[in-house]
């Protein structure tokens, strides 16, 4: 069965103050790594995509990389405007149908 | 350009009633999903359709229906609404089977 772990569940940031946020994984197969940013109120917004161990992505202040057990999500410099909640999902190379399986999300509040 | 829709955006109903979330896609994408979101559980896939007429069970399936006539649509209906399917259910388009999904805006349901 495929799990995503995400951690820490909550993180709470100064304006400027960079961090990390982690996805842990178990997958038979890893197919593609995606994160979402998802505001309250609101339906996920897609980021990134990751496919193979190694691999970055980057957009503005945020930059996604992964290993073949993890991946990160690094903010640098944040903003208010950067919180939200980030979420990260797992697509296996087994089954049909781009079957997602999300972990339960870091929420991150960046303060001035 | 609406991109992806549903309706209503809120509803309130009583255990035993029948009810149906709508959901609508602008872009002709093959795949469409409904997810639905728990605090501590992320967002489960109820039920996913690769094209119109053929859909396929996710993870939580029990007490849900879904059918797809349409590229287009795919609503999601209740068929006896139980207060442990209250959640907020979200639908998501993907023009592949790899590609990234695409979120709507979600429908908070409240069973009383």
């Amino acid at each position: 069965e495929d799990q995503v772990t995400q951690s820490p569940e909550a993180l709470r940031l100064q304006e400027g103050e960079s961090s990390s946020l982690n996805c842990s994984y178990t997958v038979s197969g890893l197919r593609g790594l995606f994160w979402y940013r998802q505001d309250p109120g609101k339906g996920p917004e897609f980021l990134f995509t990751l496919y193979s161990a190694g691999e970055e992505k980057e957009k503005e202040r945020l930059k996604a990389t992964l290993t073949k057990k993890e991946s990160f999500l690094h903010i640098t410099a944040p903003k208010p405007e950067d919180s939200a909640t980030y979420l990260c999902a797992v697509q296996a190379m087994t089954g049909g149908g781009n079957k997602l399986t999300f972990g339960t999300g870091t929420q991150l509040k960046v303060e001035l | 350009d609406a991109g992806i829709t549903q309706s209503p955006r809120y509803k309130i109903t009583e255990t035993g009633r029948q009810v149906t979330l709508m959901c609508h896609q602008t872009w002709s994408h093959s795949y469409m999903f409904w997810y639905r979101q728990d605090l501590g559980h992320g967002l489960r896939l109820i039920y996913y359709s690769a094209a119109a007429d053929i859909t396929d069970k996710g993870e939580v399936p029990d007490g849900y229906v879904v059918s797809r006539s349409k590229t287009e649509n795919f609503p999601l209906t209740l068929e006896s609404a139980t207060r442990s399917q209250t959640s907020v259910y979200f639908c998501a388009s993907s023009s592949s089977s790899y590609n990234e999904q695409f979120f709507g805006p979600g429908t908070r349901l409240t069973v009383l």
